[in-house]
C-alpha cells in the first residue's frame, strides 16, 4: 500500500515569512513528486514537479527532494495571503501512471 | 492555455439511479484519468485511459463503474445504481504521458460536485 503522508495543519505564517511544507512517502521507487495547491471547493491545481534529489526553483516556490530519506517539501518565499489553501504532495511511482495524493496541508497567510 | 474541461460541475441523483460525467482532456494527451474526493477527504484514484482501454484501476473501481471515450473528445465516467457513498467531487485528468521513470504532470478539470439523495 502506497502512503503519502503530510501534516494537516493548519500551518499559519505571517505575510512575507517562508512557508514550509513537508511530504514523506513509503513506496521506495516513486520517482516523479509533484505538489499541487487546492482552493476550498476547488480543483487541484499543479504548482511544481521535482523527479531528481536536489532543488528546484520557480520564482517563489522551491521543491526539494531527497529520496534516500523519501521526503519530498515545498517552500514558499515571501508568502501571500491568496497563497492560503490546502497543498496536496501527490507520488507517482515507477511503472504507474497514477497518482497517490497525500491529505494536503492547510496553509494560512496572515496580512 | 488548454484546460480540462468537465460537466456538469454539479449533478444531484436519487440514490440507485445512473450517472453519467463527462470531460473533454487537454487536446494533445493521451492519458485519462479519474480522481474522486470525498468531502475532507483525499484525492483518490479511481482508473486511468490509454489508447482506448483501461490501463490501471483502484480497488474503489468496481463493477458499478465504467468509462468510455465514445468519441475523439470526450471522456466519461459512468456511475450505475449510485450510493449515498458515491457522493463527491469528481475530478477528471489527463497528461500528455503516464508510464515510464519520469511522469508528466497530471492537470486537473475543475470537477463535478455528485450529490446522491
Amino acid at each position: 500500500q502506497k502512503e503519502v503522508e503530510q501534516n494537516s495543519g493548519p500551518l499559519s505564517v505571517p505575510e512575507g515569512a517562508i512557508a514550509s511544507l513537508n511530504c514523506t512517502y513509503s513506496d521506495r521507487v516513486s520517482q516523479s513528486f509533484f505538489w499541487y495547491r487546492q482552493y476550498s471547493g476547488k480543483s487541484p491545481e499543479l504548482i511544481m514537479s521535482i523527479y531528481s534529489n536536489g532543488d528546484k526553483e520557480d520564482g517563489r516556490f522551491t521543491a526539494q527532494l531527497n529520496k534516500a530519506s523519501q521526503y519530498v517539501s515545498l517552500l514558499i518565499r515571501d508568502s501571500q495571503p491568496s497563497d492560503s489553501a490546502t497543498y496536496l504532495c501527490a507520488v507517482k511511482g515507477s511503472g504507474y501512471s497514477t497518482l497517490t495524493f497525500g491529505k494536503g496541508t492547510m496553509l494560512l497567510v496572515s496580512p | 492555455e488548454p484546460e480540462v474541461t468537465q460537466t456538469p460541475s454539479h449533478q444531484v441523483t436519487q440514490m440507485g439511479q445512473e450517472v453519467i460525467l463527462r470531460c473533454v482532456p487537454i487536446s494533445n494527451h493521451l492519458y485519462f484519468y479519474w480522481y474522486r474526493q470525498i468531502l475532507g477527504q483525499k484525492v483518490e484514484f479511481l482508473v486511468s485511459f490509454y489508447n482506448n482501454e483501461i490501463s490501471e484501476k483502484s480497488e474503489i473501481f468496481d463493477d458499478q463503474f465504467s468509462v468510455e471515450r465514445p468519441d475523439g473528445s470526450n471522456f466519461t465516467l459512468k456511475i450505475r445504481s449510485t450510493k449515498l457513498e458515491d457522493s463527491a467531487m469528481y475530478f477528471c485528468a489527463s497528461s500528455e504521458r503516464g508510464y515510464g521513470g519520469v511522469g508528466q504532470p497530471q492537470h486537473f478539470g475543475d470537477g463535478t460536485r455528485l450529490s446522491i439523495l
